[in-house]
């Protein structure tokens, strides 16, 4: 299974747009690359989730470079309810995830 | 589309006691996972289940947990007897194809 390694942590504000990049060197071929949010006392929560270049949905994008060593998840104009923890995960198929300490963003007024 | 449910959302018992939790999958989901998190550490695999089959149990940490899926639904994981170290949040996640939602969680204390 690939590791990944994400800032701890980030700070923005109300409206600004955050990107978190996520880096997996050893990805392999049939892996692909997911984002989950998670609120204190609340299970992980699916975001998003791609194999290659761009996929972008009604919460979030995720750009993938063609070298797939690397992801960016993309928030546009977060607000306080964005405030959390995001894990970014590698995995194929049906595989077992495997969490890091994610990135906690906490975003102000 | 109902979730991910789990139950009970809390549970406290004495150590030595026994404790089961229930997970109930999204419906048609045949791919069923338990996880848990360990005070200050991170969210770690138990086990997956693929219909009532275990497909990888590599995480189960040792013979006082058990987890079934009798008819391939919901999946309960019984801990016995169970240890201070037990306690933690276990969430069950249940997918189609890649994605797997997770549920609430079941915190489970033991004292």
């Amino acid at each position: 299974l690939a590791k990944t390694t994400q800032p701890i942590s980030m700070d923005s504000y109300e409206g600004q747009e955050v990107n978190i990049t996520c880096s997996h060197n050893n990805i392999a071929t049939n892996d692909y690359i997911t984002w989950y949010q998670q609120f204190p006392s609340q299970g992980p929560r699916f975001i998003i989730q791609g194999y290659k270049t761009k996929v972008t949905n009604e919460v979030a994008s995720l750009f993938i470079p063609a070298d797939r060593k690397s992801s960016t998840l993309s928030l546009p104009r977060v607000s306080l309810s964005d405030t959390a923890v995001y894990y970014c995960l590698v995995a194929s198929g049906f595989q077992k995830l495997v969490f890091g300490t994610g990135t906690r963003l906490l975003v102000s007024p | 589309e109902a979730g991910v449910t789990q139950f009970p959302s809390h549970s406290v018992i004495e150590k030595g006691q026994t404790v089961t939790l229930r997970c109930d999958p999204i419906s048609g989901h045949d791919n069923l996972y338990w996880y848990r998190r360990v005070m200050g550490k991170e969210i770690k695999f138990l086990l997956h289940f693929v219909k009532e089959s275990k497909q990888d149990e590599s995480g189960m940490p040792n013979n006082r947990f058990l987890a079934e899926r009798t008819g391939g639904t919901y999946s309960t994981l019984k801990v016995q007897p169970a240890e201070l170290e037990d306690s933690g949040v276990y969430f069950c996640a249940s997918s189609h194809l890649t994605e797997q939602y997770f549920g609430p969680g079941t915190r489970l204390t033991v004292t």
